[in-house]
């Protein structure tokens, strides 16, 4: 069975810093990948997806970026964090003509 | 802008009775629907979808989609307390983006 894997799970940052949050999937091959941020009580942003490795379409012109080095490695990226970045970043995968969207468990980002 | 559009409650409804959840569409070339279910600070878990304008059934849940009105909804049956979280409509919109409601929070009085 499939697995997605988020790491870490809580991060408590300061403006300014970097950031690296990673995602994994194990179980499938070559899944479309993707990159949402929740902010509290609002609904799913998408900030990025990938269909293979190296291509990244970003949906949100921001300070983030996305990079996938591997075909089931997805890693959301910072050089300096915004106040405004907080929030808790899902990564989820999808093979089904549907595409149907798996989530895994999620960073809860607070930059303070 | 393509949208999906709920109500954001909070819906109440009494243990065992029928939870009704809707959700609307701008994007008439959407192909599939989702309806997730995200308990509070948890990530969004996969209930069920559906692409075929009609009913589908899984168990207590039952997805309704009607594409002419671009509407889509969840009815729970024998609701329970364990069924109160924030639902989810998703859709389709083309390619492989998906698009999210902003959710609709239920919760089933014991």
């Amino acid at each position: 069975s499939q697995t997605i894997h988020q790491w870490p799970a809580t991060l408590v940052q300061p403006v300014g810093s970097p950031l690296s949050l990673e995602c994994t999937v194990e179980g499938t091959s070559n899944p479309n990948l993707y990159w949402y941020r929740q902010a509290a009580g609002r609904g799913l942003q998408l900030l990025f997806y990938s269909v293979g490795i190296g291509q990244i379409s970003s949906e949100v012109p921001q300070n983030l970026s996305a990079s996938r080095p591997q075909d089931r490695q997805f890693i959301l990226s910072s050089k300096k964090l915004l106040l405004s970045d907080s929030g808790f970043y899902l990564c989820a995968w999808s093979s089904g003509r549907n595409n149907e969207q798996f989530f895994g468990p999620g960073t809860r980002l607070t930059v303070l | 802008q393509k949208e999906v559009e709920q109500n954001s409650g909070p819906l109440s409804v009494p243990e065992g009775a029928i939870a009704s959840l809707n959700c609307t569409y701008s994007d008439r070339g959407s192909q599939s629907f989702f309806w997730y279910r995200q308990y509070s600070g948890k990530s969004p878990e996969l209930i069920m979808f559906i692409y075929s304008n009609g009913d589908k059934e899984d168990g207590r849940f039952t997805a309704q989609l009607n594409k002419a009105s671009q509407y889509v909804s969840l009815l729970i049956r024998d609701s329970q307390p364990s069924d109160s979280a924030t639902y989810l409509c998703a859709a389709l919109t083309g390619g492989f983006k998906t698009i999210f409601g902003a959710g609709t929070r239920l919760f089933v009085k014991a």
